[in-house]
C-alpha cells in the first residue's frame, strides 16, 4: 500500500505556543489530504480537508484560525496548531488517497501533541 | 450527513475462534466501506475494504460482507491470533465528491491465548 509519513511523531509544548505537524505522501501524489483528531479511547474525528493549491475546508466546529492548514505541494500538507492550550492535547493523524480520485485512504502514523 | 454505528465496543475471543464486528450506516449514497486496524499509539492501517457493487470480499483470514438494503456491513476474522488484538474501526464514504470518511466508534478486540 501507499505510505504516508508524519513529523514529528510526538511533541510537547508550552501553552500559548504554536506547533507545526507535517504530513507527507512518500510514494504517490495527493491533491487532497485529510486531518483527523483522536482523543484517548475515542474514534477519529475529521477536522479538515486539505486541498493542494487552494484553501482547506473545515468541519463544523473546527476553528480555522486556530488550526492552520497549508497544502504546499502534491506530497506535503502541514497543520499548525496556533496558541495551543492543554485542551488541544490529542493524537493528530493525517490521511491521503492516491491521486486520480481513488477512494482508498492511507493514514500516517500520527502525532501525539501534549500541551503543558 | 452520514452516521456510522459500530458494535460491539469491546470483544474478547479465544485464540483460534472467529470474531465478528458489525456496522450500520445511514446514508444510502455511501458506496465505499473500509475497515481499519489501529494498534496503540499508531495510525490506522487499512485491512480490507468493499465497494457497493459487491456483497462480500475475502482476504485470507479476513472477510467483509455488505448488505446494501439493510445498510449494514460486517468484518469477519477467522482463526484469530494474539496479534489480531487491536482496535478496529469501520468507516463509510462516497467514492465521488469529497471522499470524507465517517468512522464508527471502534471495537477493542482482545484475543485470549
Amino acid at each position: 500500500g501507499a505510505v504516508v509519513s508524519q513529523h514529528p511523531s510526538w511533541v510537547i509544548c508550552k501553552s500559548g505556543t504554536s506547533v507545526k505537524i507535517e504530513c507527507r505522501s512518500l510514494d504517490f501524489q495527493a491533491t487532497t489530504m485529510f486531518w483527523y483528531r483522536q482523543f484517548p479511547k475515542q474514534s477519529l474525528m475529521l477536522m479538515a480537508t486539505s486541498n493542494e493549491g487552494s484553501k482547506a475546508t473545515y468541519e463544523q466546529g473546527v476553528e480555522k484560525d486556530k488550526f492552520l492548514i497549508n497544502h504546499a505541494s502534491l506530497t506535503l500538507s502541514t497543520l499548525t496548531v496556533t496558541s495551543a492550550h492543554p485542551e488541544d492535547s490529542s493524537f493528530y493523524i493525517c490521511s491521503a488517497p492516491p491521486g486520480g480520485g481513488a477512494d482508498t485512504q492511507y493514514f500516517g502514523p500520527g502525532t501525539r501533541l501534549t500541551v503543558l | 450527513g452520514e452516521n456510522v454505528e459500530q458494535h460491539p465496543s469491546t470483544l474478547s475471543v479465544q485464540e483460534g475462534d472467529s470474531a465478528v464486528i458489525k456496522c450500520t450506516y445511514s446514508d444510502s449514497a455511501s458506496n465505499y466501506f473500509p475497515w481499519y486496524k489501529q494498534e496503540l499509539g499508531k495510525g490506522p492501517q487499512l485491512i480490507i475494504d468493499i465497494r457497493s457493487n459487491v456483497g462480500e470480499k475475502k482476504d485470507q483470514r479476513i472477510a467483509v460482507t455488505l448488505n446494501k438494503t439493510a445498510k449494514h456491513f460486517s468484518l469477519h476474522i477467522t482463526e484469530t491470533q494474539p496479534e489480531d488484538s487491536a482496535v478496529y474501526f469501520c468507516a463509510a464514504s462516497m467514492v465521488q465528491g469529497a471522499q470524507k470518511l465517517v468512522f464508527g466508534q471502534g471495537t477493542r478486540l482482545t484475543i485470549n491465548p
